[in-house]
């Protein structure tokens, strides 16, 4: 059974740093691995896309890497912005394209 | 539409009422997902349906729950006879195989 862990669950920094978030997983066996953004209140957003068959997507700030073989993947994010403040979750992705998330991350960047 | 939307947006019942939430995913995505996520809790998959068939239900946490699509549109969850425990903001995803999942607004359903 896929299980999906995203340390660490609470993130506070100051505006302008690099931060990584990171997530694992059980099952090397995935189709994709997808990053979200929650906003308090609203739907999912999302971040990223990585197929399984590539390493690392980028947007804009946003940076994810895929790395199936050890069940890890990190979202790092470039200076920082209040406006980043949000829950993120990583999400895995069977070949039925059934999702598996993580309890996500919480981020705060304090301007 | 432009993106996934659901209505409606909140929901109240009391036990033991059926209620039904609708999905409209974003035109030409064949597939079509629902999720839960309880108060603190993290999403839950539900169903997925790729055009009008449902090859994986295996998240239905019981009988009570059905869905069905109509054709690669429109989207009905039903909840039969609600429990407390159904409480939960009920959202839908749409995509192409295989792609990005875009996410509505969901339904905030609140069973008293």
């Amino acid at each position: 059974k896929q299980e999906v862990t995203q340390i660490p669950a609470a993130l506070s920094v100051p505006e302008g740093e690099n931060l990584v978030l990171n997530c694992s997983f059980t099952d090397s066996a995935i189709y994709n691995l997808q990053w979200f953004r929650q906003d308090p209140g609203k739907g999912l957003t999302s971040l990223l896309l990585i197929q399984s068959s590539q390493r690392e997507q980028t947007s804009g700030r946003l940076n994810a890497s895929l790395d199936k073989s050890s069940g890890r993947s990190t979202l790092y994010i470039a200076a920082s912005q209040p406006g980043d403040s949000a829950t993120y979750l990583c999400a895995v992705g069977s070949n039925t394209g059934k999702l598996i998330f993580g309890q996500g991350t919480t981020l705060q960047v304090k301007p | 539409g432009a993106g996934v939307s659901q209505s409606p947006s909140n929901k109240v019942t009391e036990k033991g009422k059926d209620v039904e939430l609708r999905c409209d995913p974003i035109s030409g995505h064949t597939a079509l997902y629902w999720y839960r996520q309880r108060l603190g809790q993290g999403l839950e998959f539900l169903i997925y349906f790729q055009g009008n068939s449902a090859p994986d239900k295996s998240g239905l946490p019981s009988d009570r729950f059905s869905a069905e699509r109509t054709g690669e549109s429109v989207s009905t969850l039903t909840i039969q006879r609600t429990q407390q425990e159904d409480s939960a903001v009920y959202l839908c995803a749409s995509s192409l195989f295989g792609g990005t999942q875009y996410f509505g607004p969901g339904t905030r359903l609140t069973v008293l």
